[in-house]
């Protein structure tokens, strides 16, 4: 079955830093989601990649995916404290599967003032 | 506008207990999935409903697990007989398309 590995697990990043999160799937990936989850708020939904060099951006994240190295980085420029939260990716283990999304356990991220 | 809703936000229960835990989907979204998250873990899908179709149960981890969606909008998560181990945090998600997945707060779940 098909895994995602998320790293670092947990990062502090001093506020204003730039910081780098990386999402490796052990198989292809046929989409690949960004979530954010605070507690209590639930998950909030980033952004999709679909394809190979897709970058996208939603303020001050932005994503890639990389297909040939089955993998996807979500970058934060200039890092807030409203960035603190966990980070998951999600992947879609085949193109008719969006029913079974695979998450990868998260990556945990504090901002130091 | 409205977000997904779950109830409660918190439960306790002891062992051995059934407990029904409800998802309000955003209006007119045909998906809802449900979804489990342990502590240190990542996500793990339970069950997807979508439309008038039957629903993917793939992920429900034992009989003693079952959902229902009345009317093609709320959905009801039964466990039966609660055990320690189902003590988790349970995400409801609704969506429009098979893409992108709105999630509910979650309820927090602990067994005594």
């Amino acid at each position: 079955s098909q895994e995602l590995e998320q790293s670092p697990q947990s990062l502090i990043v001093q506020e204003g830093k730039n910081l780098t999160i990386n999402c490796t799937s052990s198989k292809t990936l046929y989409g690949l989601y960004w979530y954010k989850q605070k507690y209590g708020e639930g998950l909030i939904f980033l952004m999709m990649l679909q394809k190979g060099g897709e970058e996208k951006s939603h303020e001050k994240i932005t994503a890639k995916l990389d297909e040939k190295k089955q993998q996807s980085s979500l970058h934060i420029t200039a890092s807030q404290p409203s960035h603190a939260g966990i980070y998951l990716c999600g992947a879609l283990p085949g193109y008719s599967s969006a029913s079974k999304i695979i998450f990868g356990s998260g990556t945990r991220l504090s901002i130091r003032p | 506008g409205a977000g997904v809703s779950q109830s409660p936000s918190n439960k306790v229960t002891e062992k051995g207990k059934d407990v029904e835990l409800r998802c309000d989907p955003i209006s007119g979204h045909t998906a809802l999935y449900w979804y489990r998250q342990s502590l240190g873990q990542g996500l793990e899908f339970l069950i997807y409903f979508q439309g008038n179709s039957a629903p993917d149960k793939s992920g429900l981890p034992s009989d003693r697990f079952s959902a229902e969606r009345t009317g093609g909008s709320v959905s009801t998560l039964t466990i039966q007989r609660t055990q320690q181990e189902d003590s988790a945090v349970y995400l409801c998600a609704s969506s429009p398309t098979e893409e992108t997945q709105y999630f509910g707060p979650g309820t927090r779940l602990l067994v005594l």
